[in-house]
């Protein structure tokens, strides 16, 4: 099984609002990644964490708040957002650093 | 500076028409190169890891071949459901876990 389930699939929030992104993955891997994609554009990392430590940090705006409560699970909360931070935000899970990393089927944002 | 680039940007084929992606890549020691295929609204589907220059991967219609400086995805035969993204992506060395992607091609395949 390399099944990597995020909720929500859709989100639409206001700027004022704070909300939580969930990711998670049961296949006993010690990597895992949140990406952000806008439409016609590649994944851009924001953040990994790596044996549930936060080892990569992209210069993500501080409104963008990870979280990995542990192996299996990892959030992202969100607070002021802003109408440009709507994309699909995906997140990703890895047995490692140099082996491949499977993706969920993202949280479409939408910020109002 | 890590960089990956992909080739063509969009690429339409007739059903049966075989053809190649191109991804040429310059990283400071790569630990590995992937394929990704993503449909309109949904998170990539891993294709294929490739680790060293000479090594190639097959799965159905598709093959994936590396060399020192790039990587081809060979689509023989393809069908109107092989139309989706493909996306490249290289680790570079330095232990860090960070995936480097390239823009993608979109691909269309017409009966």
């Amino acid at each position: 099984d390399t099944e990597v389930t995020q909720t929500p699939k859709h989100l639409v929030m206001g700027m004022t609002n704070k909300k939580s992104l969930k990711c998670e993955q049961h296949m006993g891997h010690r990597a895992m990644y949140w990406y952000k994609q806008k439409a016609k554009k590649p994944p851009e990392l924001m953040f990994v964490y790596s044996y549930e430590k936060l080892s990569i940090n992209e210069s993500v705006p501080s409104r963008f708040s990870p979280e990995c409560p542990n192996s299996s699970l990892l959030n992202l909360h969100l607070h002021a957002l802003q109408p440009e931070d709507s994309a699909l935000y995906l997140c990703a899970s890895s047995q490692d650093s140099g082996t491949e990393a499977f993706f969920g089927q993202g949280t479409r944002l939408t910020v109002v | 500076e890590d960089q990956v680039t992909q080739s063509p940007e969009a690429l339409r084929l007739q059903e049966g028409e075989s053809s190649s992606l191109n991804c040429s890549y310059t990283v400071s020691g790569l630990r590995g190169l992937f394929w990704y295929r993503q449909d309109p609204g949904k998170g990539p589907e891993f294709l294929f890891t490739l680790y060293s220059a000479g090594e190639e991967k097959e799965k159905e219609r598709l093959k994936a071949t590396l060399t020192k400086k790039e990587s081809f995805l060979h689509i023989t035969a393809p069908k109107p459901e092989d139309s989706a993204t493909y996306l490249c992506a290289v680790q570079a060395g330095g232990g860090y876990n960070k995936l480097i992607f390239g823009a993608g091609t979109r691909l269309a395949v017409h009966p």
